[in-house]
Formats: structure tokens, sequence, C-alpha cells
């Protein structure tokens, strides 16, 4: 199985602040790679797929970077509602996998 | 608009088996491939298991190869769940997905991606 290896694995940082999460994959998955916010009891949200592209009614402060093994998601200005857990997934080969997680706390 | 419920979840001893199904609406449930997958306590999710739309193909994860089999029933929109010999370390909640990711690779997007409110599975002494 593809191995996702996510940093850090907590992030605190302050409303306003601009954070970066990294994702690497053990092999190559090309631009196969989705990034979800999931909120304590609910489903993970999908907010960008195909590394760079922009989920549909997700908000332009959401960024992703990347291909081959190398990865990054960008939010900018956090807000109250971005304090979360997100995590990186790869769809190049079944069994898909997930990274093990960034949680993003409130400084 | 596309709807997921899931049931069957609840509490079982180690070596006993449970079924959760998937009740789907709000789309034509037999054209779409559909998955199982779960998230234990405090860790990420995990893909479980994959059925295709026509059901003659299915997939696994290693960690539940053997234990676990899908189905689907297409006359009455329903995805399945057998789970047996079940381990404390299969305590998860489990969610229903809807997802073609196959359809993401080959065209970029977009992408549409549903999941059940998920089911939650103990398995303890």
């Amino acid at each position: 199985d593809i191995q996702m290896a996510q940093s850090p694995s907590s992030l605190s940082a302050s409303v306003g602040d601009r954070v970066t999460i990294t994702c690497r994959a053990s092999q190559g998955v090309s631009n196969y790679l989705v990034w979800f916010q999931q909120k304590p009891g609910k489903a993970p949200k999908s907010l960008i797929f195909a590394a760079t592209s922009l989920q549909s009614g997700v908000p332009s402060k959401f960024s992703g970077s990347g291909s081959g093994t190398d990865f990054t998601l960008t939010i900018n200005s956090l807000q109250p509602e971005d304090f979360a857990t997100y995590y990186c997934q790869q769809y190049d080969t079944y069994p898909y996998t997930f990274g093990q997680g960034t949680k993003l706390e409130i400084k | 608009e596309v709807q997921l419920v899931e049931s069957g979840g609840g509490l079982v001893q180690p070596g006993g088996s449970l079924r959760l199904s998937c009740s789907a609406s709000g789309f034509t449930f037999r054209s779409n491939a559909m998955h199982w997958v779960r998230q234990a306590p405090g860790k990420g999710p995990e893909y479980v298991s994959a059925i295709t739309a026509d059901g003659y193909n299915t997939f696994y994860a290693d960690s539940v190869k053997g234990r676990f089999t899908i189905s689907r029933d297409n006359s009455k929109d329903t995805l399945s769940l057998l789970m047996s010999s079940l381990r404390t370390d299969d305590t998860a909640v489990y969610y229903c997905v809807k997802v073609d990711w196959g359809a993401v690779r080959d065209s970029g997007g977009p992408l549409h991606d549903y999941w059940g409110q998920g089911a939650l599975v103990t398995v303890s002494s």
C-alpha cells in the first residue's frame, strides 16, 4: 500500500494566520491527491482534488500544490471555522490511503 | 439530493459478526461504484472495501480481506458490508461513500464525493 505521511501532526495558529501542511507519498501518485477537512463527529469534507483544484463551494483561501510525492495545503487568513483536522488522501492506487492527519488548533 | 444512510452498527463481541447496510437515494445507484471507509477513534480514515456498479468486482484492504464481504442490491438501492471474525481493532465509525475516483483520474475533475453520517461499530467483550 502507498503510505502517506503528513506533517506536522498538530499545529497551533491564530486567527488571521497563514498555515501550510505537507503530505509525502511513499511512491509517486502523479497529481491524484485530495485534501479533506474534518470536524468532530462529522464526515470528511473534500477541499482540493487533483492536488491543485478547488472543490466546488470551497473558499479560495484554500490552495494546494505539488505532484509526484510531495504536496502542500495552504490556508490563508485563518478563521475560527477553519480549526479542524486535515487529511491528505491518494487516489492513484487502491486501497486509497490517507495521511494520519494534522490537527489545527487555535493559539 | 444524494443521501446515504448507514444502519446496523452496534456493540459486538470479539469473534462475532455484524452486517452494515447503506440505503442510497437521490442518484442512479446501479450506475455507481461504492465504498466503505472506516475511521477508528483518533485515527485517520481507512478505505475498507469497494464494489463496482454491477457488483461483479470487489476490493478489500488487507486488514479485512477474508473477514469482510461487500455486496449490493441494485433493485433495492442498498449497499452492505458483512463483517465476520471481528477484532477489537475493527472498532470504528464506518462510512458509506459514493465517489468515482477513476473518473476523477481520467478527466481531472470535477469531484463529486458523498458520505453518509457513519455507523459506529464497537468490538469489545
